[in-house]
């Protein structure tokens, strides 16, 4: 088995602020994912990565940065947090591409005051 | 381009009564569907999965059976429970051209609450 962290569980930050998110996993998986959770709109895919360096695009993009330093950890970087924006990241690991299942980090709560 | 639809929002049981939520999704591609749960401030876990048609798959009292030619997979339990309370993801796996990977795309989810 493994585990995914997630830090920091919650997060506050200010408009205009850069805000970092950080993910480890210890399942030496390949693929990891950032999502963002909102209400009633499912899990959307920001950035994903398959190995050390690589980044690959999601449909979210857009105001985010991301970071795959290692195997282990993935970063994401909200470049300029938005008035009021409340969301849940999750972090996520597979074992490598096609259809593996996706296991989940217990997920960052963001509020930008 | 590809997309699960989820119906219910949100549906409330009597515990012991059946559970059908639905999902279908769209894609010009094989289709590989997932079903994830999340219990509150809980991750989002592998319930099931599958990408056999006409063939029923079962974890944990939870069925479902992919449909091809309906492009549906619903969830289904006969008799629910009050653990059984919690967020419903259905998830539809293709793969990217780009990067030759499978990537998620996740329907909006559905709250299952159960009452005694």
């Amino acid at each position: 088995g493994g585990i995914i962290t997630q830090t920091p569980k919650f997060l506050i930050g200010q408009e205009g602020q850069k805000l970092t998110l950080k993910c480890q996993q210890n399942f030496n998986h390949d693929t990891m994912y950032w999502y963002r959770q909102d209400s009633g709109k499912g899990l959307r895919l920001i950035y994903y990565s398959i190995t050390e360096n690589d980044l690959q695009k999601g449909d979210l993009s857009e105001g985010y940065d991301a970071s795959r330093e290692k195997k282990s950890s993935f970063s994401l970087t909200v470049t300029s947090a938005q008035k009021n924006e409340m969301a849940v990241f999750l972090c996520a690991s597979s074992i490598g591409g096609g259809h593996d299942t996706q296991y989940f980090g217990p997920g960052t709560r963001l509020l930008v005051l | 381009g590809d997309s699960v639809t989820q119906t219910e929002g949100l549906v409330t049981l009597t515990k012991g009564l059946p559970v059908m939520l639905n999902c279908t999704y769209q894609t010009t591609y094989s289709p590989f569907l997932f079903w994830y749960v999340q219990h509150l401030n809980e991750a989002p876990k592998l319930l099931l999965k599958s990408s056999t048609d006409n063939k029923r798959t079962e974890h944990q009292g939870f069925y479902a059976t992919l449909h091809k030619s309906s492009s549906s997979f619903h969830l289904q339990k006969s008799s629910v429970q009050l653990s059984d309370s919690a967020l419903y993801f259905c998830a539809l796996s293709v793969i990217d051209r780009g990067s030759a990977l499978g990537r998620l795309h996740f329907g909006a989810g559905t709250q299952l609450i159960v009452i005694p």
